[in-house]
């Protein structure tokens, strides 16, 4: 099946830096991702979706200043976490769809984020 | 506001029982469902995915959906205790935006 990456898989950074995460489609493009967040125990809540080409739009409640989202090629965009803060800490993944099923989303691995 | 219900459970099963897990969502204009199972730590696995009412199979696993109850299930056959994860039930909201909303999951413990 189509494999996503991402990269860093765990970041631990001090409070009021910025944090990057990339995502890829190793072999497929993919026009579009969505960006997740995780708290631990709960549920998997989409914060964006990213569009290549074109601005990202975010969910409501998300700042878009704050998670800023780059789809910079077609199998590449990248989550930049600014001025991250402990609340921030969190699993963040990120999917592409599938060209196969109608809303079928492979994932990546995730990126565990720990804001000291 | 559009929600995907599911049982956090932990729901218990003696190896080689039959799992059930089930999920319930409200926006009536949702076409696709799938069911993900994630292991703690690690990202959503797609088990499988449902389009029609009725029910799929593919190996041990059985998706059921009805729309009109707007209700999609999950039979796990043979249980293993490989099987023990959380399982996410996911719908695509209506207006094929490609948006998966994303229940709250239901921890299945299978024991030996």
């Amino acid at each position: 099946g189509a494999v996503v990456s991402q990269h860093p898989s765990r970041v631990i950074c001090k409070s009021g830096t910025s944090v990057k995460i990339e995502c890829r489609s190793l072999d497929f493009q993919a026009t579009t991702m969505f960006w997740y967040r995780q708290f631990p125990k709960q549920s998997l809540m989409l914060m964006a979706t990213s569009n290549e080409g074109s601005k990202a739009t975010y969910e409501q409640g998300v700042e878009k200043d704050k998670f800023l989202i780059n789809h910079a090629s077609l199998t590449l965009s990248t989550l930049t976490v600014t001025s991250a803060h402990p609340e921030d800490s969190s699993f963040y993944i990120c999917s592409a769809p599938s060209s196969g099923g109608a809303g079928e989303q492979f994932f990546g691995p995730g990126t565990r984020l720990t804001v000291l | 506001q559009k929600e995907v219900e599911q049982n956090s459970g932990p729901l218990s099963v003696p190896e080689g029982a039959i799992a059930s897990l089930n999920c319930t969502y409200s926006d009536r204009g949702s076409q696709s469902f799938f069911w993900y199972r994630q292991y703690s730590g690690k990202s959503p696995e797609l088990i499988m995915s449902i389009y029609s009412n009725g029910d799929k199979e593919d190996g041990r696993f059985t998706a059921q959906l009805n729309k009109a109850s707007q209700y999609v299930s999950l039979l796990i056959r043979d249980s293993q205790p490989s099987d023990s994860a959380t399982y996410l039930c996911a719908v695509e909201g209506s207006g094929n935006t490609g948006k998966l909303i994303f229940g709250q999951g239901t921890t299945l413990q299978v024991k030996p």
